[in-house]
């Protein structure tokens, strides 16, 4: 079974600065799918950015961007130039690749805790 | 407008009694999902459809049950043998072709027993 631990019940940043949070997971995969999921007090999921793990290059989406270590299994979330409309809760999540979750078991999310983040103006 | 619609947004319920939670899409999506959300644990699944008229248990299945009987609906039955059902639920749901789906949210629905 995969796991996802997110380490930092809380985080707390300066409007315009850089942020990190971080992600570790546990699995026996070798390919399949890495999440950062935002729930803002709304409590709407909204997906920020996703990664595919036979993919190299790091996922970037605007302000967005991860840190993806597969050897490390560690997939970090950096908010660059932050906003006050990033205060959410960040939820990190890992999903089997199709191909390996067989019949109709895939599509599997398996969450971490979550990081509560604020942003102070 | 596209989108996921939960109802109610509220809704208590007394010890001892089932209670149904409505998740809808308009989305044409073929796969659905129901989470439940507790302070501090994050998101845990409950159960998921990937096609109408077939279901699978996720990680916390017991005390609950589903019905998939429409491609655009999926209600989550909270039966009395849940020993601890007051938390958020959120429904999910996402194409079934695309390789690593999106999964899109509804609004979710807290459950309180009372």
């Amino acid at each position: 079974a995969q796991t996802v631990t997110q380490s930092q019940p809380e985080m707390s940043v300066q409007e315009a600065e850089t942020v990190t949070l971080s992600c570790t997971y546990d699995t026996s995969e070798n390919n399949y799918y890495l999440f950062w999921y935002k729930q803002p007090p709304s409590r709407q999921m909204i997906l920020v950015i996703r990664q595919e793990a036979y993919k190299q290059q790091n996922a970037t989406e605007n302000r967005f961007s991860v840190n993806f270590q597969k050897a490390a299994k560690s997939f970090s979330l950096k908010i660059s130039d932050s906003q006050l409309g990033d205060t959410a809760m960040y939820f990190c999540a890992f999903m089997k690749h199709p191909a390996n979750a067989g019949g109709t078991s895939y599509g599997k999310l398996t969450f971490g805790q979550g990081t509560i983040l604020t942003v102070h103006p | 407008d596209g989108g996921i619609t939960q109802s109610p947004k509220y809704l208590f319920r007394k010890e001892g009694q089932n209670v149904t939670l409505s998740c809808e899409q308009n989305l044409n999506h073929d796969a659905m999902y129901w989470y439940r959300q507790d302070p501090g644990q994050g998101l845990r699944l409950i159960y998921y459809s990937q096609i109408v008229n077939d279901f699978q248990k996720g990680d916390i299945a017991e005390g609950y049950s589903v019905s998939r009987e429409k491609k655009e609906s999926f209600p989550l039955t909270v039966t009395s043998a849940q020993k601890n059902p007051t938390a958020f639920y959120l429904c999910a749901s996402s194409p079934r072709q695309v390789a690593y789906n999106e999964q899109f949210f509804g609004p979710g629905t807290r459950l309180t027993v009372l």
